[in-house]
């Protein structure tokens, strides 16, 4: 059965610190992975997509990490601000067709000034 | 328009009513997915339209929920008899076939 489990569920850092969230799958055959971003209330919007053959993917403060031999993600993120606090989920897609989209459950991030 | 949009943003129903959610996606997205998000839970999926193709149903928790897409463009998502465990957020994200997905902000839905 296709999973995608995150970890920790929640999380307080303070402003400027920096924290990283963890995604495990066991989503087969994989074909890539996203992070996406879910403030309170809105939609989730993409971060990062990792392919299988990618390590590694900035956009700004937040680095992605991909291991497909382990099947293990992280999203760094780097001198939290206020902004982040928000929900980051971790998407996986396999290679066969249709909706094959397994979500995790999310990451509850809080930043305190 | 820019974005995907939902409507109506809030929806309180009595208990056994029905209600029917919009979602109008990104123009050009033959992908069309309705999401459910209890409080704290993760995204459940429901139902996923790809153009013409059959809709895949296999989200749906039960006989009451229904969607349909008109056009391959607006989709309706119907509760009937509502019941208090249908309460949630309901969302709706289309995308181009095996790009990202683009989220609505959802209608927030009250079974009393």
């Amino acid at each position: 059965k296709n999973q995608v489990e995150q970890s920790p569920q929640s999380l307080i850092i303070l402003e400027g610190k920096n924290c990283t969230l963890q995604c495990n799958y066991t989503v087969s055959p994989f074909s890539n992975l996203r992070w996406y971003k879910q403030d309170t209330g809105r939609g989730p919007v993409s971060l990062t997509i990792m392919t299988f053959s990618e390590n590694t993917k900035s956009n700004g403060r937040y680095t992605a990490t991909l291991d497909a031999d382990t099947k293990q993600s992280s999203l760094h993120i780097t001198a939290s601000q206020l902004s982040d606090s928000a929900s980051y989920i971790c998407v996986v897609s396999a290679k066969n067709a249709g909706n094959m989209l397994t979500f995790g459950g999310g990451t509850r991030l809080m930043v305190k000034p | 328009g820019a974005g995907v949009s939902q409507s109506p943003s809030n929806k309180v129903t009595e208990k056994g009513k029905d209600v029917e959610l919009r979602c109008d996606p990104i123009s050009g997205h033959t992908a069309l997915y309705w999401y459910r998000q209890s409080l704290g839970q993760g995204l459940e999926f429901l139902i996923y339209f790809q153009g013409n193709s059959a809709p895949d149903k296999s989200g749906l928790p039960s006989d009451r929920f229904s969607a349909e897409r008109t056009g391959g463009s607006v989709s309706t998502l119907t509760i009937q008899r509502t019941q208090q465990e249908d309460s949630a957020v309901y969302l709706c994200a289309s995308s181009s076939p095996g790009e990202k997905l683009f989220f609505g902000s959802g209608t927030q839905l009250s079974v009393l």
